[in-house]
């Protein structure tokens, strides 16, 4: 269990409304990253960070945005939700350990309408 | 950049069977770790195994082990004794080495296992 939490779990919105997903994770770790899974495209890196305040693009990053104020809080928004950000995200941490992998968190599936 | 490959799409076993799943690797980088992880129904994503480029020795955690071929770019998941529980959706993934936190994640499609009872 590497701490990790994301909230809401599920949430139904409608096109054109904000929506923020929060990632918590309980263990200091300092890389932080948001990921979408969509049906046969796996899970693909929308934005990562590697510090407090310290964030960056992954490969599908447009429509979205992050910010870090805390270590241990990682913020996804959607500022204007689409259909097609219709997924389930997916929060990971790593530990700062050579070769270390990621550590996922439950999910979040977002319905957009 | 590098990219993941799962060819299977779903594969099914018997339980007790043994069953291979496939992963093939695009790269021009030396040193990397590869990863399988496993998802149930329950969408959570567990990491199963891990392997190190520079580690000849194939990684193997209990039931499961990889054959990895670094010079073929393939990384293939061994599961033997196959159990219901094994059943989920089976994701490749590549890391670079490096620091920074860059070092991201490249996943395969999946690979949609069933064990049969």
């Amino acid at each position: 269990d590497a701490g990790i939490t994301q909230s809401p779990r599920h949430k139904v919105t409608e096109t054109g409304t904000p929506v923020t997903l929060r990632c918590h994770q309980t263990e200091n770790h300092r890389y932080m990253y948001w990921y979408r899974q969509d049906p046969g495209h796996g899970l693909r890196l929308i934005h990562y960070s590697y510090g407090v305040k310290d964030t960056d693009k992954g490969e599908v990053s447009d429509g979205y945005s992050v910010s870090r104020s805390k270590t241990e809080d990682f913020l996804l928004t959607l500022e204007s939700a689409t259909s097609s950000q219709t997924s389930v995200y997916f929060c990971a941490i790593r530990p700062w350990i050579a070769g270390s992998t990621q550590y996922f968190g439950p999910g979040t599936r977002l319905l957009v309408l | 950049a590098q990219t993941v490959t799962q060819s299977q799409p779903e594969m099914s076993v018997q339980e007790a069977e043994t069953v291979t799943l496939s992963c093939t690797y695009d790269t021009s980088e030396s040193d990397y770790y590869l990863f399988w992880y496993k998802q149930p129904p329950s969408r959570q994503m567990i990491l199963v195994i891990r392997q190190e480029a520079y580690k000849q020795q194939n990684a193997t955690e209990n039931r499961f082990s990889v054959n990895f071929q670094k010079a073929a770019k393939s990384f293939s998941l061994k599961i033997s004794d196959s159990q219901l529980g094994d059943a989920a959706m089976y994701f490749c993934a590549y890391r670079s080495e490096g620091v920074g936190g860059s070092e991201k994640l490249v996943f395969g499609k999946g690979t949609k296992l069933t064990v049969n009872p």
